[in-house]
């Protein structure tokens, strides 16, 4: 059984970085078979893709966030991280890791990890 | 890159159909048939139901079916039960290799 699990600080102030990783198992990111994703969701608001990664390191991003954003892979950890910087009030968020087809069909997510952004 | 549009909210009662729309530009729903549906229930994180425009992930019922025309993706969902009230949210690939999501529809079961 596929699973993903979200980890990293829940809370980070404004102006500083938000970094988090996820761990899969069940699944090698290396068999290059999906894009690994992550996704984020205001607290009472809707879905926001961010971007994903590619097993080599390719990477998409959400033009929106893009300037801010990086997104890497370490096949040998079987992880991918998400640093985002220059966090503000608006970046608080429920970030989920998913993986993904490349094309929108996320159809294994993690269960969704509060970051709070705060001083 | 816009939110696809969706209705913020619909409803139903058990047994009926109801469709939520979700609409976009020639630049996604329009150009690609990569278009999917998720449904979230409160606090959970959100589940796939359908990709592809009309495909099913394994597992899923096949009261949820999926459609498009033009630039307007649809989910209909057959049969209404109360388990299917939750929010629901389409999303699709555009032209510049990226995923825009829908504002999401809460389906309310009467």
């Amino acid at each position: 059984q596929v699973q993903l699990e979200e980890s990293g600080p829940g809370l980070v102030k404004p102006s500083q970085t938000l970094s988090l990783t996820c761990t899969v198992s069940g699944d090698s990111i290396s068999s290059g078979a999906y894009y690994w994703s992550w996704i984020r969701q205001d607290p009472g608001k809707g879905l926001e893709w961010i971007g994903y990664t590619s097993y080599s390191g390719r990477t998409y991003y959400n033009p929106s966030l893009k300037s801010r954003l990086t997104i890497s892979v370490d096949t040998s950890k079987n992880q991918f991280s998400l640093k985002l910087s220059s966090v503000t009030a608006a970046d608080t968020a429920v970030y989920y890791c998913t993986r993904d087809s490349g094309y929108g069909g996320s159809d294994y997510w993690g269960q969704g990890t509060l970051v709070t952004v705060s001083s | 890159q816009s939110a696809l549009t969706q209705p913020a909210s619909v409803s139903g009662s058990p047994g009926q159909s109801i469709t939520i729309s979700c609409t976009g530009t020639n630049s996604d729903i329009g150009n690609y048939n990569h278009v999917s549906w998720y449904q979230q229930h409160p606090g959970k994180a959100p589940k796939l139901i359908i990709y592809e425009v009309t495909k099913w992930p394994s597992g899923v019922s096949n009261r949820f079916s999926g459609s498009k025309s033009g630039n307007t993706a649809s989910l209909t969902i057959s049969g209404l039960q109360a388990e299917d009230e939750a929010d629901y949210y389409c999303c699709s690939y555009t032209g510049s290799s990226t995923l825009v999501f829908g504002g999401g529809t809460k389906l309310t079961v009467l």
